[in-house]
């Protein structure tokens, strides 16, 4: 089935750096725009990383701009978050979600992973 | 970035009430929103998008409305599973931005 599964949180060091990965199954990969998304601990939803189908254009949310590195395998249907210099308030749940389509002018988020735990401490 | 802001943060309603949210852009976003339900310990699933389509599998008690700056969620006949916390997104630039969230309680 259509799915997304993270993995690579724990708990790291203020100043550290962790890598973050989603595995993408039963569906194009190549096809699809990812973001990553992540939770404060009883926050709201904040997006962090965008890349497109093709991985040539990428934005990042301001708090991460300059410390955060999206990318993506398009032949192992991986994507991934670089994260390095952390700081406690990266402090969250991190997940990973489906966007438009390439053919689509739609970025909604209609497939989501079930989040990975990054702690900053 | 675009603020997105939600309406009330949080609302206490019974089974069966119709219960209406509301989210405001900070600048025109045309029919670029969804809108999200998350419950505790879940990732978020998608309901509605481009303002008003219902994605596939979503009840048809859900619906949306509005474009421009202000839109609307709307629950005609809330159910118990329903009882959730909703965001608004919307998705006419980078960096995507969603609402602070309505958590939508048992009264």
């Amino acid at each position: 089935q259509v799915q997304l599964v993270e993995s690579g949180g724990g708990v790291v060091q203020p100043g550290r750096s962790l890598r973050l990965s989603c595995a993408a199954s039963g569906f194009t990969f190549s096809s699809y725009a990812l973001h990553w998304v992540r939770q404060a601990p009883g926050e709201g939803l904040e997006c962090v990383a965008f890349i497109s189908y093709d991985g040539t254009d990428k934005y990042y949310a301001d708090s991460v701009k300059g410390r955060f590195t999206i990318s993506r395998d398009n032949f192992n249907n991986t994507l991934y978050l670089q994260m390095n210099s952390l700081r406690a308030e990266d402090t969250a749940i991190y997940y990973c979600a489906r966007g438009g389509a390439n053919w689509a002018h739609v970025d909604a988020f209609d497939i989501w992973g079930q989040g990975t735990m990054v702690t900053v401490s | 970035a675009i603020r997105m802001t939600q309406s009330p943060s949080s609302l206490s309603a019974s089974t069966g009430d119709r219960v209406t949210i509301t989210c405001r852009a900070s600048q025109g976003i045309n029919s670029y929103l969804t809108w999200y339900q998350q419950k505790p310990g879940k990732a978020p699933r998608l309901l509605i998008y481009g303002a008003s389509t219902l994605q596939s599998g979503v009840p048809s008690r859900f619906s949306g409305s509005g474009s421009g700056t202000d839109f609307t969620l709307t629950i005609s006949s809330l159910q118990s599973e329903d009882f959730a916390t909703y965001y608004c997104q919307q998705y006419y630039s980078h960096p995507r931005t969603f609402g602070g969230g309505t958590k939508v309680e048992i009264k």
